[in-house]
């Protein structure tokens, strides 16, 4: 059965510092991998989505996330954090019953001027 | 650009009370989805639906009904509302199962706080 693992229910950084939000999957196919994003109050944005054309996948807002088979990971990163990266992040995997998503139980991210 | 809204964004309602959340997505989707969110705990489906009139189970069930009448609408039901159903309660919507198209689509949430 397909699952996922987000290390970390909270992570702080500074403004301008390196954003690195981990995720865990098992799967017993090919993932499709999803990163989303939910701001204070809203539904949740797709970030990026990994569908096996590339490992390194580009998403909006400047963040990306490298599917890694050997390790079942698709981190996702941000080179330099901004105030407006505040929210909280969920990975998914794709599988479920009917190829539903799966979801991590989350990542609040907290951003320090 | 996929649109999914849901009828309320914060809701107040007594125990006891029967309450109805709508969710409508405009882009003609098969799935739709109801989810409830809690802290600490991500995201728990309760129902979902692949087609018209179809309807499967989540991982939470219980306590919940929902109605597909038309490919857009997508209805989520508490028969009898009691105070462990206050939450955030999310609808999506995706193209098709499987893949690539299991890429879902959210609404903005419904918080419902039941008294």
């Amino acid at each position: 059965a397909q699952s996922v693992t987000q290390l970390g229910s909270h992570v702080s950084v500074s403004e301008g510092a390196l954003v690195l939000l981990r995720c865990n999957y098992s799967s017993s196919v090919p993932p499709y991998l999803f990163w989303y994003v939910q701001y204070p109050n809203q539904g949740l944005q797709l970030l990026l989505k990994y569908t096996s054309a590339a490992t390194l996948v580009k998403g909006i807002n400047g963040f990306e996330a490298e599917f890694k088979k050997s390790e079942t990971s698709f981190h996702l990163t941000k080179p330099s954090a901004h105030m407006s990266d505040a929210a909280e992040y969920f990975c998914a995997v794709s599988g479920g019953s009917q190829g539903n998503l799966i979801f991590g139980k989350g990542t609040k991210l907290s951003v320090k001027p | 650009d996929v649109k999914v809204t849901q009828s309320s964004r914060y809701l107040v309602k007594r125990t006891g009370e029967k309450v109805f959340l709508e969710c409508v997505q405009d882009m003609d989707h098969e799935n739709m989805f109801w989810y409830r969110q809690d802290p600490g705990l991500g995201l728990r489906l309760i129902y979902f639906s692949y087609d018209v009139k179809m309807k499967e189970k989540g991982d939470i069930p219980e306590g919940y009904s929902v109605s597909r009448e038309k490919k857009e609408r997508f209805s989520l039901i508490l028969e009898s509302a009691s105070t462990n159903q206050t939450s955030m309660y999310l609808c999506a919507s995706s193209l098709y199962p499987g893949g690539v198209y299991n890429e879902q689509f959210f609404g903005p949430g419904t918080r419902l706080t039941v008294l």
